[in-house]
């Protein structure tokens, strides 16, 4: 099945400088890339995600790129603000071949930007 | 915006006990999904459901759970005999094809359970 990993594991910013958030999805079927913020004792929220017929996507401060032949996608976020701070999860489905289908999360990345 | 709700926040319970987390997905969705996040590790899809039906499940997912949309509005997962490794975030998640996809899924905020 899918496998989704995600690095790093935790990642400290300044408030005002850039975070990268890579992910890496071992199915090449895959074709639907979420990304979710998830705050302290709330449920993951879509923030941005993107379709395997598209190479980037960009929403404001939030940007990602999927690379399909390495199976590698990215959430690049700029500008960083302390309300960025968060856990943020990358995940993977085949949402577009089947009616519906699970997202696979990756483990996570807790991010602190700090003012 | 309509949202995914999902009650209670809170539940505690002891083992053996049953419990049924009850959900609210956005109204016209037609998926609707549980996950579990045991604290501190990844989110993990349990089951799928549509059209009155399961369509997938995990292997997490076994004779001590099951699922029913008793009503119209009303997505429930019952844990028939509680155990301790049960305890985790349980979060419901609906969605709503797309192009002919239902891709895009949607979150509720969680059912925290704890079992004793």
């Amino acid at each position: 099945g899918e496998n989704v990993e995600q690095h790093p594991s935790t990642l400290s910013v300044q408030e005002g400088d850039s975070a990268v958030i890579k992910c890496t999805y071992s199915d090449s079927a895959s074709n639907y890339f979420p990304w979710y913020k998830q705050e302290l004792g709330k449920g993951p929220q879509l923030i941005i995600d993107i379709r395997s017929n598209v190479g980037e996507k960009k929403d404001q401060r939030i940007a990602v790129t999927l690379n399909k032949t390495a199976k590698h996608f990215s959430l690049h976020i700029t500008e960083t603000q302390p309300e960025d701070s968060a856990v943020y999860f990358c995940a993977a489905s085949m949402g577009m071949k089947t009616s519906y289908d699970k997202v696979i999360f990756g483990p996570g990345t807790s991010l602190s930007v700090i003012p | 915006e309509p949202e995914v709700t999902q009650t209670p926040s809170h539940q505690v319970t002891q083992m053996g006990q049953e419990v049924i987390l009850r959900c609210v997905p956005i109204s016209n969705h037609l998926y609707f999904y549980w996950y579990r996040q045991i604290l501190g590790q990844k989110v993990e899809f349990l089951v799928s459901f549509y059209n009155n039906e399961i369509s997938e499940k995990s292997e997490i997912f076994d004779d001590q759970f099951s699922v029913e949309r008793p009503d119209g509005s009303n997505f429930t997962l019952k844990i028939r005999s509680t155990k301790l490794e049960d305890s985790a975030m349980y979060f419901c998640a609906s969605s709503w094809p797309s192009g002919g996809s239902a891709d895009t899924q949607y979150f509720g905020p969680g059912t925290r359970l704890t079992v004793l």
